[in-house]
């Protein structure tokens, strides 16, 4: 089935660092993917749709700035937190659907963020 | 706006009880309906339903839609430890169009 790869799992660092997060469709073509947000006991935030070769659409109060979105490939799609702080700590989700009517979405693993 | 709701929110269960998780939609332009598990990862995929009326079955979990209803329900029977977790429904569009995600039931099995 669709495997969808996120590296890294998790990540520690200090304030101001910029983190990015790959994800990867390894044995299908993506020309979507989608970045989300989740907090602790709350459901799936989209934050950004992923759109191979153009410029990602952000959902309303997601800063563009602050995360940067970049699909430069049918099968890698990348979320840059720049200059991170301890409120960006969070669970990042990508997903990823198969080209063609009627494909089920599938996720990466997600990554942890821990800004200290 | 595109609405998608999940009920109960969280339930308890006793293993070997059979339980059935419900999701509605109130959405334009409805194509499927997905039902995701998740534990302490990211969602794992479960069933996409496009047709009302058609079972789909998968070991101890089946789900069917019913689109005159605009709901759909998740059956587990049987249930183990293992199927504690936060089943996930959301409903999907045509084209690039993101799902649209239910709050979740998070479910706890106890021995």
């Amino acid at each position: 089935g669709a495997v969808v790869s996120q590296h890294p799992s998790w990540v520690i660092c200090k304030s101001g660092t910029s983190v990015k997060i790959e994800c990867r469709s390894l044995d299908f073509q993506a020309t979507t993917m989608f970045w989300y947000r989740q907090f602790p006991k709350q459901s799936l935030m989209l934050m950004a749709t992923s759109n191979e070769g153009s410029k990602a659409t952000y959902e309303q109060g997601v800063e563009k700035d602050k995360f940067l979105i970049n699909h430069a490939s049918l099968t890698l799609s990348t979320l840059t937190v720049t200059s991170a702080h301890p409120e960006d700590s969070s669970f990042y989700i990508c997903s990823a659907r198969e080209t063609g009517a009627g494909q089920p979405q599938h996720f990466g693993d997600g990554t942890r963020l821990s800004i200290l | 706006e595109d609405k998608v709701v999940q009920s109960p929110l969280s339930l308890v269960v006793h293993e070997g009880d059979t339980v059935t998780l419900n999701c509605s939609y109130e959405v334009t332009n409805f194509r499927s309906l997905l039902w995701y598990k998740q534990e302490k990862k990211a969602p794992t995929f479960l069933f996409m339903l496009t047709s009302s009326g058609i079972e789909k079955k998968s070991g101890r979990l089946s789900s069917i839609l019913d689109k005159k209803e605009l709901s759909s329900i998740l059956n587990i029977t049987a249930t183990q430890t293992g199927d504690s977790a936060i089943y996930l429904c959301a409903v999907g569009f045509s084209g690039n169009t993101p799902l649209v995600f239910g709050k979740g039931t998070r479910l706890s099995v106890i021995a």
